[in-house]
């Protein structure tokens, strides 16, 4: 078993649609990373977090740490948004991250 | 500010070859990784410095990778011998410090034939 789980592995989606990524993890972390990773291999860095909340233009990504959970929610789907998403833990023990295997995510038009 | 340079882009070497990959982080980025992320999976941490020292590579299959961070600034990540299953994207990342976001470079694709 995975350290960190994403679901789905696949998600497609109709431009305008609302998504969302999931991710459990099993190991104590410091802060929760939130990735894009578009064709080419180059990675953006989406969110870190902690608890709560957060959110930057149509893109939400909230957290609980009780059920070592979190979600990333992208409002307003476009195909611009087609990517793989990656969830990553870091780890309370050092600051490693542990990858997720990602979400590959498909907006149509 | 500019972002995480990565060089070369990509890479075709026969297997037994060496080949060297380069980083140069933002500026000021005192922590500095090294992952490989082979097709389909999600990168693995090959090596984590902290300026010049390193903090951890205890997934650096150390027989036959190496990397160094002389001056606490840019990196090196060097295969010696290559294998088949070295092929991957090899990414560089850098962040100021624990607790902060983490930025990657466009990484280097090395396919070994």
């Amino acid at each position: 078993k995975n350290e960190v789980e994403q679901s789905p592995q696949n998600l497609t989606a109709q431009e305008g649609e609302f998504i969302t990524i999931n991710c459990s993890y099993s190991v104590g972390i410091s802060a929760l990373h939130w990735l894009q990773q578009h064709p080419g291999g180059g990675i953006v860095s989406l969110f870190m977090l902690s608890s709560g909340k957060k959110k930057h233009g149509r893109l939400i990504a909230t957290i609980n740490i009780q059920e070592k959970h979190s979600s990333l929610h992208i409002t307003a789907s476009h195909p611009r948004d087609s990517a793989v998403y990656i969830c990553a833990a870091e780890e309370t023990s050092g600051s490693r991250l542990t990858f997720g295997e990602g979400t590959q995510l498909t907006v149509n038009p | 500010e500019a972002g995480v340079a990565q060089s070369p882009r990509y890479k075709i070497i026969e297997k037994r070859q060496s080949v060297a990959f380069w980083c140069n982080p933002i500026s000021g980025h005192a922590t500095l990784y090294w992952y490989q992320q082979i097709l389909g999976q999600g990168p693995k941490l090959l090596i984590q410095f902290q300026n010049n020292g390193v903090v951890d590579d205890s997934q650096l299959p150390k027989d036959r990778f190496s990397a160094e961070r002389l001056k606490g600034v840019d990196s090196t990540l060097k295969i010696q011998p290559a294998k088949l299953e070295d092929s991957a994207v090899y990414l560089c990342a850098s962040r100021p410090g624990v607790g902060y976001g983490y930025t990657f470079g466009s990484g280097t694709r090395l396919t070994v034939v």
